[in-house]
């Protein structure tokens, strides 16, 4: 256990759908990051929420849309996904606040494993 | 620009040999991070080791060590005596420290250790 947990763990939609990924860490950490998973590609860092403000937005379709109530939530908003959107979508959080945000050591949930129909 | 190359993709090896992972990066800046993750089937990374670059020292903990070369631009992860809990994904990962935060990660090794 790594104290970051998303649900679900698997999720299948249909291109015209709207759904919701859920992270939630239990380790008092002021920083949460999204990234995107694909087969043969590398992590893709898509969002990071710092003391629940975004600080870092790096090109990320509209079609995905972030949203951090407070500091130990962070959502992945999905509608209208293409099928290229399918990957694992891996929720991490870390201790310290900004600036120095992406050299903190981060702890991972399981990931989400989307597909796009 | 950044970037980090793990030019092999899978690996399989034979419970207790032991194996190295390769790991080279670019990057322009001369205050950086590297990282390890480990990604077994479950899912989630698991972090293995973080270094900075003025700290080119050798590490071991337990059955695994890492190298670290500035010259080559190298951070390489060696497990020793390897195990069947070791077939997971490991990933190399580099951060910047500049003003705008950058992380790029490698493509990741996947491990498989056959009994």
């Amino acid at each position: 256990e790594t104290g970051v947990t998303q649900t679900p763990r698997h999720l299948v939609m249909g291109m015209t759908n709207k759904k919701s990924l859920k992270c939630e860490q239990h380790l008092g950490h002021n920083a949460m990051y999204w990234y995107k998973q694909s087969a043969k590609k590398p992590l893709e860092l898509m969002f990071v929420y710092n003391f629940k403000e975004q600080t870092e937005n790096n090109s990320v379709p509209s079609r995905f849309s972030p949203e951090c109530p407070n500091s130990s939530h962070l959502f992945l908003h999905l509608h209208t996904l293409q099928p290229e959107d399918s990957a694992l979508y891996l929720c991490a959080s870390s201790q310290e606040p900004a600036p120095a945000v992406a050299k903190n050591i981060q702890y991972f949930g399981a990931g989400t494993r989307l597909s796009v129909l | 620009a950044q970037k980090v190359t793990q030019a092999q993709t899978e690996i399989s090896v034979v419970e207790k040999e032991d194996v190295t992972l390769d790991c080279v990066y670019e990057t322009r800046d001369t205050t950086y991070y590297l990282f390890w993750y480990k990604q077994p089937p479950s899912g989630e990374l698991v972090f293995l080791i973080r270094r900075n670059s003025f700290d080119e020292q050798n590490e071991i903990s337990g059955r695994y060590s890492w190298n670290f070369q500035k010259s080559t631009s190298s951070f390489n992860f060696t497990i020793t005596a390897s195990q069947v809990v070791d077939s997971a994904v490991y990933f190399c990962a580099l951060v910047n420290s500049g003003g705008y935060q950058k992380v790029t990660f490698g493509i990741g090794t996947k491990l498989q250790v056959i009994p």
